[in-house]
């Protein structure tokens, strides 16, 4: 266990769908992030929230839309949704240092199946 | 060009072999480089944090950094089954929030 959890561990959606995926960390860590992951390519940034704040948007889609109400928790809620949305998404938390790293401690994903 | 090179493998090593990991990156202001093992079905897990040149060692593994070569490694000592696994390379500016992976190396240690 990381300290960083997600649910629904799987999700299966029809593209006329509205879901929302959770996630929500317990290591008192001030930035969060959504990554997706789909086969054979590098883990994609969508969106990082730094202290409640949106600080990236990675040119996501407007059917991808994040919130994040306090430091410890972030959505992602989802509509209208395509077949080439399925893929792993992550959710991921730090506490960002300057003179050291970016130590990202990640939830255990929750599987996202378009049909 | 890619920011994070890794070759994708399958790199496969007898158990315990060294395995040699590999990564180079694009950015000279990168000064933060991970380490990420992610098993099949799972999540990343962090590995191993190098922020200087040299070698950096925890266990059965030791990450090697060269900043003027943009290169940074991982060597997994007496690898192990348990050992068979994706290991995600990832760099970043000093205390920037976003983190760019590399596509991963997988690795497959042979009993």
């Amino acid at each position: 266990e990381t300290g960083v959890t997600q649910t629904p561990r799987h999700l299966v959606m029809g593209m006329t769908n509205k879901k929302s995926l959770k996630c929500e960390q317990h290591l008192g860590h001030n930035a969060m992030y959504w990554y997706k992951q789909s086969a054979k390519k590098p883990l994609e940034l969508m969106f990082v929230y730094s202290l409640e704040e949106r600080v990236e948007n990675n040119s996501v889609p407007s059917r991808f839309s994040p919130e994040c109400p306090n430091s410890s928790h972030l959505f992602l809620h989802l509509h209208t949704l395509q077949p080439e949305d399925s893929a792993l998404y992550l959710c991921a938390s730090s506490h960002p240092n300057p003179g050291q790293g970016n130590e990202q401690f990640f939830g255990p994903g929750t599987r996202l199946t378009v049909l | 060009q890619k920011e994070v090179e890794q070759n994708s493998g399958p790199l496969s090593v007898p158990e315990g072999a060294i395995a040699s990991l590999n990564c180079t990156y694009s950015d000279r202001g990168s000064q933060s480089f991970f380490w990420y093992r992610q098993y099949s079905g799972k999540s990343p897990e962090l590995i191993m944090s190098i922020y200087s040149n040299g070698d950096k060692e925890d266990g059965r593994f030791t990450a090697q950094l060269n900043k003027a070569s943009q290169y940074v490694s991982l060597l997994i000592r007496d690898s192990q089954p348990s050992d068979s696994a994706t290991y995600l390379c990832a760099v970043t500016r000093s205390g920037y929030q976003k983190v760019t992976f590399g596509i991963g190396t997988k690795l497959q240690v042979i009993p």
